[in-house]
């Protein structure tokens, strides 16, 4: 079985400050693990994701991820906060054997940024 | 690039009416297809996995004649509501997983708000 838990429903930073939202998993196998993004009314986008290659992922929009086998954790951070950035952030966490499983997501983070 | 596309974005129905709700994948073969369902405020829920071909296989609480999935080709799956109701109204998203230029994918619909009156 799989899970996530993502710290802190909702999390405010000022413009230009760090980002850094919570997230650890829970895997039977080395997982897969995601952060999306979801703007009001939108579709989830994919941010980053991590499968086994280096600890360190970074994706779009200047964030970037590392994964901990230690910590369990996926945490996500950015360096500098944008306006743009406020969306609600989803981790996620597919099971790896075999590729992509179905997967299992965090409830989410909503992020605020306050000018 | 491969790129799942989810039709309608938006539906508004009268109750008792069903809804069919379209994810194609371009340039893109969707061997299997997770369809989730959206809650105000919370996350997505897995209701449904389906293979080409194949039948659908529901998660627990999920009933299997209220939302009929069809994935009969690798680049076209539906979602049915049938009978909708109020309760029905969420925003549902499609999912799928396969191979594109020898890499595997998986890749998100843009999502499909339904509203029941």
């Amino acid at each position: 079985a799989q899970s996530v838990t993502q710290l802190g429903s909702h999390v405010s930073v000022s413009e230009g400050a760090l980002v850094l939202l919570r997230c650890n998993y829970s895997s039977s196998v080395p997982p897969y693990l995601f952060w999306y993004v979801q703007y009001p009314n939108q579709g989830l986008q994919l941010l980053l994701k991590y499968t086994s290659a280096a600890t360190l992922v970074k994706g779009i929009n200047g964030f970037e991820a590392e994964f901990k086998k230690s910590e369990t954790s996926f945490h996500l951070t950015k360096p500098s906060a944008h306006m743009s950035d406020a969306a609600e952030y989803f981790c996620a966490v597919s099971e790896g054997s075999g590729g992509y499983q179905k997967v299992t997501f965090g409830t989410g983070t909503k992020l605020q940024v306050i000018p | 690039g491969a790129v799942v596309s989810q039709h309608p974005s938006r539906v508004i129905c009268k109750s008792g009416t069903s809804v069919k709700i379209e994810c194609r994948s371009l340039d893109f073969q969707a061997t299997t297809m997770f369809w989730y369902r959206q809650f105000p405020k919370q996350s997505l829920m897995l209701m449904a996995t389906s293979n080409e071909g194949s039948k659908a296989t529901y998660e627990q609480g999920v009933e299997k004649d209220k939302f009929l999935i069809n994935h009969a080709s690798l680049t076209l799956s539906t979602l049915t509501v049938t009978s909708a109701h109020p309760e029905d109204s969420s925003f549902y998203i499609c999912s799928a997983r396969g191979r594109s230029r020898g890499q595997e994918k998986l890749l998100f619909g843009s999502g499909t708000q339904l509203s029941v009156l």
